[in-house]
This record gives C-alpha cells, structure tokens and sequence, in this order.
C-alpha cells in the first residue's frame, strides 16, 4: 500500500507564477490535510478537505491560495503569483476518516525566486 | 504568545541516554496531543498519540500529559543514533486529525 504521495518533491518558480502542488491520498483515505513548513518553524495548518469538498480553510492565506479534492484524481494546492514568502514545505497528509493518525506525505518544497 | 511552545534544542545526548522532550500549550481546550519523528527532508512521521490526561508507553518511548499544568513530554529510552530526528509535539481541541498545532520541533542528536 503505497504511502501519501506528493508530487513535485522540489518546484522552483519566479515571482509572479503560479505553483500547483499534487497529493495523492493512501488508498482508500478520503480525508485530506494541507499544511506549511517554513524555514525553522513548526508545521502550520492549512486546510482540510474531503472529497469535492472544503471542510475547513482557516488557515489559508486569503487571497492567492485555493486548494481542491476532486471526485477524481489527486488534491490540488493552488499558489497564484507566488512570492519569495511562499517558499516553504508543504505537506500533505491523509487519513481514512477523522481519526487521529494522519500518515503525511514527503512534502514539495517550494522554491520562489 | 504561541499556542504551543517548544523549545528548538538543539539536544545532544550519547547514545543509550534517557532523552526527555518537552511542550507546553496554552489552549485549555486541546485534548488530543500527539509526538511526530521528522529526518530530515522527509514528512512527519506519528510516533504516539494520548487523550487527555496520563501516560502511555510503547516500546522505548513515553508520551505523557499533564492537563493541569499544560505540559506534555515525550521520553526514550536506551536512546539510538536512529533516534537522531526532529521531535514535534502536536495538539488538536477537535476529535481527529484536523487542524493539528505544531510545536517548532526540537531538533536530537544521539552520539554513539
């Protein structure tokens, strides 16, 4: 059983492009978890959503962040004209409904230049 | 103030050492508290978790909870190289994993 996979593992972008970052949820989880890791600092919460829907969004920045979980095919965390700011690693966890063990991906470290 | 503090370390012990690592939280209203390992450029990895108040062993490791003072530890035992991680403690006032608050991770290192 394959773990949480995200992909890119490392994305480099300019300021002012957009980053796409993918999850794929272990098999047979429908509960989805976004969170952020900057330099030196814990892991904080993003967003939390569950199959074509947004449960809870409270850590999202407002403007420029969107983040999706279709009925098919992986979750989607959105950074429009990303800024040096949003270098970081995000991870991705998952679990299999909402239970305590969340198994979180490797994380994509996002690299704004 | 943080909601939940953590001191970074780093922290060196030698091998085969008692390490003891350390949260405290301010939210009366977490109830679940969690210890996650972290190597590095990989993702967190759940080593245990507790409700409330108490303690539970597994293995070398220890994860207690005082609710009274807000304070959470994590203790191993017969310490190994391969303990060598960063150690973040986590916390939730929701049932399930959603929503977790981070400690900034402390950083060990076991010397053989």
């Amino acid at each position: 059983n394959a773990g949480v996979m995200q992909n890119p593992r490392h994305l480099v972008r300019r300021r002012g492009q957009e980053a796409r970052l993918r999850c794929s949820p272990m098999k047979g989880h429908s509960h989805v978890y976004w969170y952020r890791q900057l330099p030196e600092e814990g892991l904080k919460f993003m967003v939390y959503l569950q199959k074509e829907n947004i449960i809870d969004e409270s850590g999202m920045p407002k403007e420029r962040f969107s983040a999706e979980f279709p009925k098919e095919g992986p979750s989607i965390l959105r950074i429009q004209q990303v800024v040096r700011g949003d270098s970081a690693a995000y991870f991705c966890a998952s679990s299999p409904d909402r239970g305590l063990e969340a198994f979180f991906g490797q994380g994509t470290r996002l690299t704004v230049v | 103030q943080k909601e939940v503090e953590q001191d970074p370390g780093p922290l060196s012990v030698p091998e085969g050492a008692i390490v003891s690592l350390n949260c405290t939280y301010s939210n009366s209203a977490f109830q679940y508290f969690m210890w996650y390992r972290q190597y590095s450029r990989k993702g967190p990895e759940l080593l245990m978790y507790t409700y409330s108040s108490g303690n539970k062993e597994d293995g070398r490791f220890t994860a207690q909870v005082d609710k009274s003072s807000k304070y959470i530890s994590l203790f191993i035992r017969d310490s190994q190289p391969s303990d060598s991680a960063t150690y973040l403690c986590a916390m939730s006032s929701l049932q399930g994993a959603q929503k977790l608050v981070f400690g900034q991770g402390t950083r060990l290192t076991i010397n053989p």
